[in-house]
């Protein structure tokens, strides 16, 4: 079955680069959209966007201007690029699966916990 | 605050009946189909009803979704201890161009 891990590091200083990877094993790339979702501490669930196998993007709006998410299909990765963060990018980042654009995610990685801080 | 609107907290005893309400609009809900993920303490969120009322394999008949006009509903009956967790609803919403989520609703089981 289809799993997904995030990887990248856990702490990252303010007006920085967020980078993290999510890697795909179990299953294909193709024909599915591929999301990162945060959930800052002890609150409720953000999605970031969403990439599709072959390269199309969308994003939220509220973070368009500060994100970028490419695809790996041949090293079975997707990556989130965060610029310029702050205290409020403090958050539980995970990727996640969905078949339809609009669709449910269906399949969740464990998450990987990211700090801003100095 | 969220674009879709969930109670902030529910409760029940074991074995009874619980229903989690998501409020959104037009542009989400009302003509898009609504999915629901249960979150487990200290785990990532689990997809627990997907088109409004469809359950993946491996989830339990007692919990069931529905949605009229720019509200769904979460029901969940014979209420579990192990169903103490958060759940969250989320939609499409056109008019964002963006996935949106409730605030999440903490179900509690006394």
């Amino acid at each position: 079955q289809v799993q997904l891990q995030e990887s990248g590091p856990g702490l990252v200083k303010p007006s920085e680069t967020l980078s993290l990877t999510c890697t795909v094993s179990g299953g294909s790339m193709s024909s599915n959209y591929w999301s990162w979702i945060r959930q800052p501490p002890g609150k409720g669930l953000e999605w970031i966007g969403y990439i599709y196998y072959s390269g199309g993007t969308t994003y939220s709006p509220s973070l368009k201007s500060r994100v970028t998410i490419s695809v790996d299909t041949s090293k079975k990765q997707f990556s989130l690029r965060l610029r310029s963060v702050t205290a409020a990018d403090t958050a539980v980042y995970y990727c996640a699966r969905h078949p339809m654009w609009d669709g449910a995610f269906d399949i969740w990685g464990q998450g990987t916990v990211v700090t801003v801080s100095s | 605050q969220s674009v879709l609107t969930q109670p902030p907290s529910a409760s029940g005893t074991p074995g009874q009946r619980v229903t989690i309400s998501c409020s959104g609009s037009s542009s989400n809900i009302g003509r898009r189909t609504v999915n629901w993920y249960q979150q487990l303490p200290g785990t990532a969120p689990k997809i627990l009803i997907y088109s409004n009322s469809q359950r993946p394999s491996g989830v339990p008949d007692r919990f069931s979704g529905s949605k009229s006009g720019t509200s769904a509903s979460l029901a969940i009956s014979g209420l579990q201890s192990e169903d103490e967790a958060d759940y969250y609803c989320a939609a499409w919403d056109d008019s964002l161009d963006g996935q949106v989520f409730g605030g999440g609703t903490k179900l509690t089981v006394l």
